[in-house]
């Protein structure tokens, strides 16, 4: 079975510029999860969806990061427009349910740098 | 927000030496769970302890949970060289899975 799946593995962007980091989340899992983890630092929630409704936004900076999980299955990051201290590795995680007593499966990461 | 918080924040310990690794949090939890990332790599889920155990086994991991002093341990047992990375514990309340800024395990052959 296919893990949880991110694209692209390495983005360098200058700021000011868009990005966009796409996740393929492991079949039937419908809790999806964006992390945010900078270098020396624990995984930062961004947003969580059950399905295709995002539940938990707070830490998301609405002004320049939007996120969709269209058909509850893939999920896309965007970041418009990037800023020097976005440079971090995004991570996305899936789990069965609200991941509550289950395990959360994560992808590599995307490492954006950003210039 | 982190809600778990780790310690130490590095430990460096000889190939075949226990390794122990504790974990604090603010609220209460339904569940924590531990997971341990290779450098440049993704999360991989070790263990899951539910708030109304107290301890777990997992092959050489042993995990503990204090609720009453809102705390946990990872102890990895006889460790190896491939045991080398970061360990974070991460706490299930109001929202699930909030990591802790995680333990830096260096384990030297």
């Amino acid at each position: 079975e296919a893990g949880v799946v991110q694209s692209p593995r390495y983005k360098i962007i200058e700021k000011k510029q868009p990005v966009a980091f796409w996740c393929n989340p492991i079949s039937g899992h419908n809790t999806l999860y964006w992390y945010r983890q900078n270098l020396g630092q624990g995984p930062e929630l961004l947003i969580r969806y059950e399905n295709e409704e995002a539940v938990d936004d707070s830490q998301l900076p609405k002004d320049r990061f939007s996120a969709e999980r269209l058909k509850g299955v893939d999920s896309t990051l965007k970041i418009q427009p990037a800023e020097l201290g976005d440079s971090a590795v995004y991570l996305c995680a899936s789990s069965l349910d609200l991941g509550r007593n289950t395990e959360a499966f994560f992808g590599q990461g995307t490492r954006l740098t950003v210039v | 927000s982190q809600q778990g918080e780790e310690d130490p924040q590095a430990l460096s310990i000889q190939e075949g030496e226990n390794a122990t690794m504790n974990c604090s949090y603010k609220t209460s939890i339904n569940n924590l769970q531990w997971y341990r990332q290779n450098s440049g790599r993704g999360l991989v889920h070790l263990i899951l302890i539910r708030s109304n155990e107290r301890e777990k086994h997992s092959g050489r991991l042993r995990v503990t949970l204090d609720t009453s002093k809102k705390s946990s341990s990872l102890l990895i047992t006889a460790s190896r060289a491939a045991d080398t990375a970061s360990y974070f514990c991460a706490t299930d309340s109001n929202t699930p899975l909030v990591f802790g800024k995680g333990t830096r395990l260096s384990v030297i052959a």
